[in-house]
């Protein structure tokens, strides 16, 4: 089945204990790309990929790191939480960098900072 | 630059009625416009997009939504609600770069009443 996953789907975390959230794709995919989603604000972009070592900026990047070793893995790594990042995180992934085909999504983790 | 405004962050409709969800959009080129769905505790799936071409296009599940230059909108509606339209849907628009990210909307929640 072609999918997104995501892991963890929840998880709970102190203020400046490192963390990383996977996202895998099975789909060949060269697209990959980080939301966070916020009540009232929608999601908003923290990283993108378009193939193998090539990632890039989106409009909330502050404290995230990513990186693109392989094909179909885009994990999302918090070096150091803090609580202003509690939110409900989405991976995506589409066939190509600049096409307009569908964007699929994971499940979401759901991250809680205390 | 690109971005896009969704009126009314919760929309509420009996079953079997019309439903009107509002999308507007600012963009310096053609834009290129999507609608996307997300049921409760899922990720987001692509409801409809406009690219070129024909101005009103039809999505999955009897959406259907209308390009509208001069007004800046592309509106989405359905004749006849159904319960398992409940969901929040998210407005976006490509950025047109080589990357074509997607600027989402904040989102309006879908409410379905008996």
């Amino acid at each position: 089945e072609a999918q997104v996953t995501q892991n963890p789907r929840y998880l709970i975390t102190v203020t400046g204990k490192k963390l990383t959230v996977t996202c895998s794709q099975n789909m060949n995919h060269e697209y990959m790309s980080w939301y966070r989603q916020d009540p009232g604000l929608g999601l908003r972009q923290i990283y993108y990929s378009m193939n193998v070592e090539v990632t890039d900026k989106g409009d909330v990047p502050e404290g995230y790191k990513v990186s693109r070793k392989e094909k179909r893995n885009f994990p999302l790594i918090l070096e150091s939480p803090s609580p202003n990042q509690t939110s409900l995180y989405f991976c995506a992934s589409r066939l190509r960098p600049g096409g307009l085909d569908e964007q699929f999504f994971g499940p979401g983790t759901r991250l809680t900072v205390l | 630059a690109q971005s896009v405004t969704q009126l009314g962050s919760h929309v509420s409709v009996s079953e079997g009625a019309l439903v009107l969800l509002r999308c507007n959009y600012s963009s310096s080129v053609p834009p290129y416009l999507f609608w996307y769905v997300q049921y409760p505790n899922q990720g987001l799936q692509l409801l409809l997009k406009y690219t070129t071409g024909a101005t009103l296009v039809k999505g999955i599940n009897g959406f259907e939504a209308e390009f509208k230059k001069s007004e800046t909108s592309f509106h989405l509606t359905k004749p006849s609600a159904h319960m398992s339209d409940a969901a929040e849907y998210f407005c976006a628009v490509s950025d047109q770069t080589g990357a074509n990210n997607l600027f989402f909307g904040t989102g309006t929640r879908l409410t379905v009443i008996p």
